[in-house]
């Protein structure tokens, strides 16, 4: 059985970066075809797309917001870390990491989801 | 970039069949999935690919994709299929980009 958990702190200042890991079991981040993905979701608001890893450790970036992210994966600990700089108000979210299906581009297992608040 | 509407929402008594649909231009030549998301909890796929379901949703989710709408479909409908709802695909620049969500009220 494949889980994910998100972990990371629950309240940054504004200006800060904010560094989330998301930690793998059941699978292993080395696997050909594995990909992972961190979504975010403001409160009362609709999910936003942020960052993917493959396995090969291709990274790509939310079109918008892709000067501020950084996706890493460390293999040895089967974990998934995206930082994101400069944080703001406007960035409180919940944030999810998710795996993208082997044979789907659908987001098939998903996390928890971890609740960031930036403020003062 | 690539936009998707879906209704703020949709509702439908007991039993009945709800439709929500996902607008975005020639979607129909894009793989579209969708999302349940109950309060409080994280999202989990209903549909992918169009129309496929993963192993555990009920048959009666199902999906369709054509011209510039896809729908997702849940007859007999449920209490417990009221959730918000998001659509999703993946646009020509790499990015993914999700519906603003239907939330789907049981009445």
């Amino acid at each position: 059985q494949v889980t994910l958990k998100e972990s990371g702190p629950a309240l940054v200042k504004p200006t800060q970066t904010l560094t989330l890991t998301c930690i793998f079991s059941g699978v292993s981040l080395s696997t050909t075809g594995m990909r992972v993905t961190w979504v975010r979701q403001p409160p009362g608001k609709a999910l936003e797309w942020l960052a993917r890893i493959d396995w090969d450790d291709d990274k790509f970036y939310s079109t918008s917001l892709k000067t501020r992210l950084t996706i890493s994966k460390d293999t040895s600990k089967n974990q998934v870390v995206l930082t994101m700089t400069n944080m703001d108000p406007v960035d409180t979210a919940t944030y999810y990491c998710a795996r993208i299906g082997s044979i789907t581009t659908a987001f098939d297992i998903w996390g928890q989801g971890t609740m960031v608040t930036v403020s003062s | 970039s690539y936009v998707l509407t879906q209704p703020p929402s949709v509702s439908v008594a007991p039993g009945q069949t709800a439709r929500i649909t996902c607008g975005g231009n020639n979607i129909e030549s894009r793989n579209v999935h969708w999302y349940q998301q109950k309060p409080g909890q994280a999202p989990v796929l209903v549909v992918y690919d169009d129309s496929d379901r993963p192993s555990g949703i009920p048959e009666r989710f199902s999906g369709s994709n054509s011209g510039n709408t896809a729908t997702l479909t849940i007859s007999r409908v449920e209490a417990g299929d009221e959730a918000d709802y998001y659509c999703q695909v993946w646009d020509s620049s790499g990015d993914v980009v999700f519906g603003g969500g239907t939330k789907l009220t049981v009445l």
